[in-house]
């Protein structure tokens, strides 16, 4: 495997499910992020992690729970999710954290009824 | 509030041909980064190029290339001998600078090439 993946590719699940959405980078990269893709948004960044370390949440629900227990892997938990957070979830990872170029993941496509 | 703006949400273009998309954006930072990325329908967001606020030189690669004018803090991508691979959505992005990775994108601009 090489770049950044992300798993699962599709996920459906119901607003009272509890899932969760992995991504891994081989890039030996220090920082990984969370970003969400709405129809007819900007892609919103959710969270930052450099060194395994959350240095950024942008005011995002509690619903939404990150995980990174290396620099290798990203998780983000998600549970009682609503209708309207279904959206295409976009990981990607960087040598640092300032400004450096971002290499993005697939995304796993997330639908929520 | 820092911002990024693409006017066109729509482009076309014709196979051979060149294509300019804009990108303006708002910020009062002296030093950052501006970046170009791709997403074809297949998703996978693809670095175009990037370019350090402080160079004057515009960046280029191969067929890409951007007209920076910092003054007026806009930051267009031009396609030259546009191919059909290269028809997706163009997202503009800024990143300032030791702010901790942060990415502000534009809306996307969808580039269609016709054969």
């Amino acid at each position: 495997e090489t770049g950044v993946t992300q798993t699962p590719r599709h996920l459906v699940m119901g607003m009272t499910n509890k899932k969760s959405l992995k991504c891994e980078q081989h890039l030996g990269h220090n920082a990984m992020y969370w970003y969400k893709q709405s129809a007819k948004k900007p892609l919103e960044l959710m969270f930052v992690y450099n060194f395994k370390e959350q240095t950024e949440n942008n005011s995002v629900p509690s619903r939404f729970s990150p995980e990174c227990p290396n620099s290798s892997h990203l998780f983000l938990h998600l549970h009682t999710l609503q209708p309207e957070d279904s959206a295409l979830y976009l990981c990607a990872s960087s040598q640092g954290s300032d400004s450096d170029t971002q290499y993005f993941g697939p995304g796993t496509r997330l639908t929520v009824l | 509030a820092q911002t990024v703006t693409q006017s066109q949400p729509e482009m076309s273009v014709q196979e051979a041909e060149t294509v300019t998309l804009s990108c303006t954006y708002d910020t009062s930072e002296s030093d950052y980064y501006l970046f170009w990325y791709k997403q074809p329908p297949s998703r996978q967001m693809i670095l175009v190029i990037r370019q350090e606020a402080y160079k004057q030189q515009n960046a280029t690669e191969n067929r890409f290339s951007v007209n920076f004018q910092k003054a007026a803090k806009s930051f267009s991508l031009k396609i030259s001998d546009s191919q059909l691979g290269d028809a997706a959505m163009y997202f503009c992005a800024y990143s300032p600078y030791n702010q901790g990775g942060k990415l502000i994108f534009g809306q996307g601009t969808e580039l269609s090439v016709k054969p």
